[in-house]
């Protein structure tokens, strides 16, 4: 089993629509990272976040320690928004990131 | 300085021979790390360094890989002899870490797609 799941793995959308990305992580974490990955391989920072939640334009990550649960919003969302959506765990030694398999986004016009 | 970058963006190779990578990253930062990413799969840590120092290698990285960081500023990693399953997408990040242990968050490179045919 991965310490990293996510759900669901393949998400198509019509434009406009509200989405929702999860994230469930098996061990310890001192941050959780959203990141995007568009075809072409690099990968963008969207969040870190430790505890709570982060806002940034049309995006929206929450995270619940407890529950070892994090979600990813896209409000409104948009053909440029298609992409893989990855979340990344930070554990107790506090540099490397154990990964997900991703979330494959497509947001149709 | 613009971010992380990475040199070739792609790399076709025959099996059996070597390839190099470099990797620039963000320039104050004194963390870097290289993962491997594979088809349909997210990126698996392979190495990090804090400073010129190699801190810690994955269990994936065979004696055919090596990286350096010598002057802890950018890096190489060396595949030798490759293997049509080093075929994947190698990443570079960078991060700066305070003397207690807090810092930014990781800063990624384009990445490197490695084909061995």
């Amino acid at each position: 089993k991965n310490e990293v799941e996510q759900s669901p793995q393949n998400l198509t959308a019509q434009e406009g629509e509200f989405i929702t990305i999860n994230c469930s992580y098996s061990v310890g974490i001192s941050a959780l990272h959203w990141l995007q990955q568009h075809p072409g391989g690099g990968i963008v920072s969207l969040f870190m976040l430790s505890s709570g939640k982060k806002k940034h334009g049309r995006l929206i990550a929450t995270i619940n320690i407890q529950e070892k649960h994090s979600s990813l919003h896209i409000t409104a969302s948009h053909p440029r928004d298609s992409a893989v959506y990855i979340c990344a765990v930070k554990g107790g030694s506090n540099y490397k990131l154990t990964f997900g398999k991703g979330t494959l986004l497509t947001v149709n016009p | 300085d613009t971010g992380v970058s990475q040199d070739p963006r792609h790399k076709i190779t025959k099996r059996g021979q070597n390839v190099t990578f470099r990797c620039d990253p963000i320039s104050e930062h004194n963390r870097l790390y290289w993962y491997r990413q594979t088809l349909g799969q997210g990126p698996e840590f392979l190495t990090y360094f804090q400073n010129e120092a190699q801190l810690e290698k994955s269990r994936l990285l065979s004696d055919r890989f090596s990286a350096e960081r010598p002057k802890g500023s950018f890096s190489t990693l060396e595949i030798q002899r490759t293997e049509q399953g080093d075929s994947a997408m190698y990443l570079c990040a960078s991060s700066l870490t305070g003397p207690r242990g807090g810092g930014t968050e990781a800063f990624f490179g384009q990445g490197t797609r490695l084909t061995v045919v």
